[in-house]
């Protein structure tokens, strides 16, 4: 089965720095790759997503970005705000034998915006 | 148009008792899932449901069932729990293989 990894578990920066969060899948047949934000106690919530057909895309401060032949995603934070903190999970989405698809979680990065 | 609700919200349970998770979309989403979200693992598919009728186990399914009632919901029942499915349990739905999946909001699981 799909197995994503991801780094870093945790990460600090500044307010209006940059934060990066990097990921990794296994299974060549995942073509769907989404990114979930997660506040204390609160569900998760996707915040942007991506498919294999595309290389990039950006939605205001975030962005993500994909590179098929390695096998790795990456999201992006710009200008981060307080608001910001929260866990974020990636995922990659590979098919089932059946018609859902399988939708694994990397383990999450805890993101802390220090004002 | 609530979207994805679960019941319980917060449940404790003596080893050995058994229990059913609720979950039910008003999404008309043929897709739905069971999670476990534990501390430093993220969320780990327990059992999913394609279509009305159909369930098949995720990365975790042992200690779970799951029965797929009609459209609408998906339940997971404990048949005799134990301390190490303490967790929170999320259910979610999706309406398409690239499409987002909605969550419930989660219920806490202790197992004592």
């Amino acid at each position: 089965g799909e197995n994503v990894e991801q780094h870093p578990s945790t990460l600090s920066v500044q307010e209006g720095d940059s934060a990066v969060i990097k990921c990794t899948y296994s299974d060549s047949a995942s073509n769907y790759f989404p990114w979930y934000k997660q506040e204390l106690g609160k569900r998760p919530q996707l915040i942007i997503d991506i498919r294999s057909n595309v290389g990039e895309k950006k939605d205001q401060r975030i962005a993500v970005t994909l590179n098929k032949t390695a096998k790795h995603f990456s999201l992006h934070i710009t200008e981060t705000q307080p608001e910001d903190s929260a866990v974020y999970f990636c995922a990659a989405s590979s098919p089932t034998s059946g018609s859902a698809r399988q939708l694994t979680f990397g383990s999450g990065t805890q993101l802390t915006v220090l004002p | 148009n609530a979207g994805v609700t679960q019941t319980p919200k917060f449940q404790v349970l003596k080893t050995g008792q058994s229990m059913t998770l609720q979950c039910a979309q008003d999404m008309n989403h043929n897709s739905m899932y069971w999670y476990r979200q534990d501390p430093g693992m993220g969320l780990r598919l327990i059992y999913y449901s394609a279509s009305e009728g159909t369930t098949d186990k995720g990365e975790v399914p042992n200690g779970y069932n799951v029965s797929r009632l009609n459209k609408r919901e998906f339940s997971l029942r404990l048949e005799s729990a134990a301390p190490s499915q303490t967790s929170v349990y999320f259910c979610a739905t999706t309406g398409g293989a690239h499409t987002e999946a909605f969550f419930g909001q989660g219920t806490r699981l202790t197992v004592v």
